[in-house]
């Protein structure tokens, strides 16, 4: 079982460029996650989705959009990348049917706006 | 809205020491409660949780932590670290009841030395 894998690992982009980072997982968890992770910052919610179809709004979504065609996949998209948005990102999912459920991590992707 | 507040950002313990991190949250309903730990160069992985009943939660490592709803905290432990606790750790609180949306804390870095 590989979880929820996210592709590319890291990457530097130039300031001004279109850049999707990846998300993929293979539980059938019904709600995704995108976080950015900041020294001193801890994880800060980008966007959510709850189910296959929806997205939401986290704490810090200017920037970035997503979309959730389906059940497995959820990328991120930043449409004219900037330096703040240097950071590491995690993709996570979650079963929200049933009780007593957690959030999985990604291995996360490491980007660098130049 | 909620937040969460991890009073210890860095904490450096010798061996075999004794370990308390702090996590208060600021909202007044019911919760769920989680700690996750992330390792370096790894991704974020449940240490335990809580959801509901007994509030002394044991969990993965040795590790446990106790909800006190009167102090609106979740405050992890472990009677003995060990180096391989040299980490990341992160509270997270979410709104029992259907958000599925946990706020996490900004993480306190933990340091054992051998």
């Amino acid at each position: 079982i590989a979880g929820i894998t996210q592709a590319p690992t890291s990457q530097i982009l130039a300031a001004g460029r279109r850049m999707t980072l990846r998300c993929t997982q293979d539980m059938r968890h019904n709600a995704m996650y995108w976080y950015r992770q900041d020294l001193g910052l801890g994880l800060r919610l980008i966007h959510y989705s709850n189910t296959a179809g929806t997205t939401g709004k986290g704490e810090v979504p200017d920037g970035y959009s997503v979309s959730r065609a389906n059940t497995d996949d959820f990328p991120l998209t930043l449409a004219s990348a900037v330096p703040s948005q240097t950071s590491v990102y995690f993709c996570a999912s979650r079963r929200t049917s049933g009780i007593y459920n957690e959030q999985f991590f990604g291995p996360g992707t490491r980007l660098t706006v130049l | 809205a909620q937040s969460v507040s991890q009073h210890n950002h860095h904490v450096i313990l010798s061996e075999a020491a004794s370990l308390e991190l702090g996590c208060n949250y600021s909202y007044g309903g019911t919760v769920n409660l989680f700690w996750y730990v992330q390792y370096p160069g790894q991704h974020l992985q449940l240490l335990l949780k809580y959801f509901s009943g007994d509030p002394l939660v044991k969990g993965i490592k040795g590790f446990e932590a106790e909800f006190i709803k009167s102090k609106f905290s979740f405050n992890l432990r472990k009677p003995s670290v060990q180096w391989s606790d040299t980490a990341e750790y992160f509270c997270a609180v979410e709104q029992s009841g259907g958000s599925y949306i946990p706020t996490f804390g900004r993480g306190t870095s933990l340091i054992v030395h051998p």
